[in-house]
């Protein structure tokens, strides 16, 4: 297995376009989670999905982001509009047990 | 709400010195606590966590819940153990995880 996929590994984009990050878990996962990383705050837990059903997005900052998971195969985080303060690195893992197992990330830089 | 604290953001140490890297945390319950740990150009991955009470890489650390702590020791650090260091922890019943920001460990050789 590759383990959790993410696209793009680099993207950088201009203040107001619209962002989507893609991941896909590892087969037969049946948890998944999406994290963005900051040098100011760390790790920081978005969303998090259980058999394709969003269970707490908490941690989504505001109405511009958005997660689906249309399968268990396929998950996406979408930031309309995006800005420069979400410029981070956004992880995606996935999970059967308690490990959670973990993506290269995504670098997004927002000009 | 859960929050874990580790108080150094970097940490040097000579090859064959020991190390710890300090956690610490806030939860009325039963936590589970776990490493995970990323070295350079690779992905965020477990170390090892505290039900397992095992040692990985001669990494141990131990859960003391009444300092509500659970601080990752070695005795005699190596330059392969250079990496960042990220304590987590998830509260019973959840597979949520909660990190803290991470401490860089820097072996020296």
């Amino acid at each position: 297995d590759a383990g959790v996929i993410q696209s793009p590994r680099h993207e950088v984009t201009e203040m107001g376009q619209e962002v989507t990050l893609r991941c896909k878990p590892i087969s037969g996962h049946d948890y998944l989670f999406w994290y963005r990383q900051t040098m100011m705050r760390g790790l920081e837990l978005l969303i998090y999905f259980n058999n394709n059903v969003p269970i707490d997005d908490s941690g989504m900052p505001e109405d511009r982001f958005s997660a689906k998971m249309p399968n268990a195969s396929f998950s996406t985080l979408k930031i309309q509009p995006s800005e420069p303060r979400d410029s981070a690195v956004y992880f995606c893992a996935s999970s059967l047990s308690r490990e959670l197992f973990f993506g290269e990330g995504s670098r997004l830089t927002v000009l | 709400a859960q929050r874990v604290t580790q108080p150094e953001k970097l940490l040097s140490v000579f090859k064959g010195a020991p190390v710890e890297l300090k956690c610490n945390y806030s939860y009325s319950g039963s936590p589970e606590l776990f490493w995970y740990v990323q070295y350079s150009r690779q992905r965020l991955q477990l170390l090892l966590r505290h039900i397992s009470r095992e040692s990985i890489k001669g990494f141990t650390a131990d859960l003391n819940k009444g300092e509500t702590s659970f601080h990752l020791k070695k005795p005699f650090a190596q330059e392969e153990d250079s990496a960042m260091y990220y304590c987590a922890l998830q509260r019973a019943g959840s597979y949520q995880l909660t990190f803290g920001k991470g401490t860089k460990l820097s072996v020296i050789p």
